[in-house]
């Protein structure tokens, strides 16, 4: 695609509701990011994969969180047992070079 | 661990320049990035300094010391568009494996 795509935009969920949050990136790119951004903060570095090798999981806050990449291109970040201060905007990136990132528009979780 | 600073807030008029600075404080580093944000929108990219000086991207340009763990974007002509948040990447890994940003500072241009 053009850009880099995430579903859904927004997403509203009970507290104890697990979610599913979709990544399809720049196709090519072999690195792919998840950050979340809550309102009016920077951005908080979630988790990282770069081909087939491991992925960096060192930012996930939690072991309610997880992600995969299937077949090198799209990524889904799990939350399950979702909590209150899980809201806010899970941004997913991809890059060829790693100098210059992509971001998506993001998905919108509130939880309520 | 690593922590960037920058300053919250910047107000400026149409025309004018306008610097925002980063410090930083990282284990290690090969580069800093600066991402532009408009709200409800998505970060883009604006540029990358892994060497010391100054980087021209026509309106904008960036600058890098090393030795004093600091940068600045420099936004000239400055146009209403330009409102948004800006955010300072440090890249500590050489492969931006994890991009440490700043809180972000919000422009905005007046009339």
């Amino acid at each position: 695609g053009a850009g880099v795509s995430q579903s859904p935009s927004n997403k509203v969920t009970e507290k104890g509701k697990d979610v599913e949050l979709r990544c399809d990136p720049i196709s090519g790119h072999t690195a792919l990011y998840w950050y979340r951004q809550s309102l009016g903060q920077g951005l908080e570095f979630l988790i990282y994969f770069q081909g087939n090798s491991a992925p960096d999981k060192s930012g996930l806050p939690s072991d309610r969180f997880s992600a995969e990449r299937t077949g090198g291109s799209v990524s889904t970040l799990t939350i399950q047992r979702t909590q209150q201060e899980d809201s806010a905007v899970y941004l997913c990136a991809s890059s060829l070079t790693g100098q210059k990132l992509f971001f998506g528009s993001g998905t919108q979780l509130s939880v309520l | 661990g690593q922590s960037l600073e920058q300053p919250s807030e910047v107000t400026a008029v149409e025309g004018a320049i306008v610097q925002i600075n980063c410090t930083y404080q990282t284990s290690g580093f090969y580069g800093l990035s600066w991402y532009q944000q408009h709200d409800g929108g998505a970060p883009t990219f604006l540029s990358y300094n892994a060497l010391d000086g100054l980087e021209e991207t026509g309106r904008f340009s960036s600058f890098l010391s090393r030795s004093d763990s600091y940068g600045y974007l420099l936004l000239q002509e400055l146009q209403m568009k330009d409102s948004a948040s800006y955010f300072c990447a440090v890249d500590s890994s050489g492969s931006a494996r994890q991009l440490t940003f700043g809180s972000g500072t919000q422009l905005t241009v007046l009339p």
